[in-house]
């Protein structure tokens, strides 16, 4: 199975905030990837699907980039509301496989 | 809207069966493939299992092949798990996912319901 590595697993920050969360395929996936934004209580969200395409009705703050073996996520200026865990997920080859999340707290 | 409500979850002794439903609506539910994701207890999302739009095609994730069954009616808009030989590691919340794309392979997963939790023990 590939195995999904994201950095950091957590991270705090304030409104307004540039932050980056990475994702590290153990081998080469292409661009067969996605980004899930997870809130409490709430099933996850998808926000970005083959490394860079914003799913319909996300907000332009997020985007994604990378190929091969590593990848980025970036919300450009921190909301309140997207204090949450945040997935990435390999669509390349079965079984599709998650990363283990990183948590975006308010500093 | 969109809309995914699983039902049938709950305990179980070891050993034993259960078999998950998920109600879809809110889209043409015969024009896309449809995922089981779970989530142990403290651990990841772990893929489980999907179905191509026409059912024709399933895949299996080895911790359940041989164990699990994933179908679907697409005149009744429902997608099904069943779940034999259940073992204490089949403990989780299990997530009904609907897929990007209609295959089932290479693909993302667009809606989740809420979730439902097996738990398996004695």
């Amino acid at each position: 199975d590939i195995q999904m590595t994201q950095s950091p697993s957590s991270v705090s920050a304030s409104v307004g905030d540039r932050v980056t969360v990475t994702c590290r395929a153990s081998q080469g996936i292409s661009s067969w990837l996605a980004w899930y934004q997870r809130k409490p209580g709430k099933a996850p969200k998808l926000l970005i699907y083959a490394a860079s395409t914003l799913q319909s009705g996300v907000p332009s703050r997020f985007s994604g980039s990378g190929s091969g073996t590593d990848f980025t996520l970036t919300i450009s200026s921190l909301q309140p509301e997207d204090f949450a865990i945040y997935y990435c997920q390999q669509a390349d080859s079965f079984p599709p496989t998650f990363g283990q999340g990183t948590k975006l707290e308010i500093k | 809207e969109v809309q995914l409500l699983e039902s049938g979850g709950g305990l179980v002794q070891p050993g034993g069966s259960l078999r998950l439903s998920c109600a879809a609506s809110g889209f043409t539910f015969n024009s896309y493939a449809m995922t089981w994701v779970r989530q142990a207890p403290g651990k990841g999302l772990e893929w489980v299992s999907v179905i191509s739009s026409s059912g024709g095609s399933t895949y299996y994730a080895d911790s359940v092949k041989g164990r699990f069954t994933i179908s679907r009616d697409n005149s009744q808009n429902t997608l099904y798990l069943q779940m034999n030989s259940l073992r204490a590691e089949d403990t989780a919340v299990y997530y009904c996912v609907k897929n990007l794309y209609s295959s089932g392979r290479r693909d993302y997963f667009d809606y989740w319901g809420q979730g439902i939790l097996v738990t398996v023990s004695s």
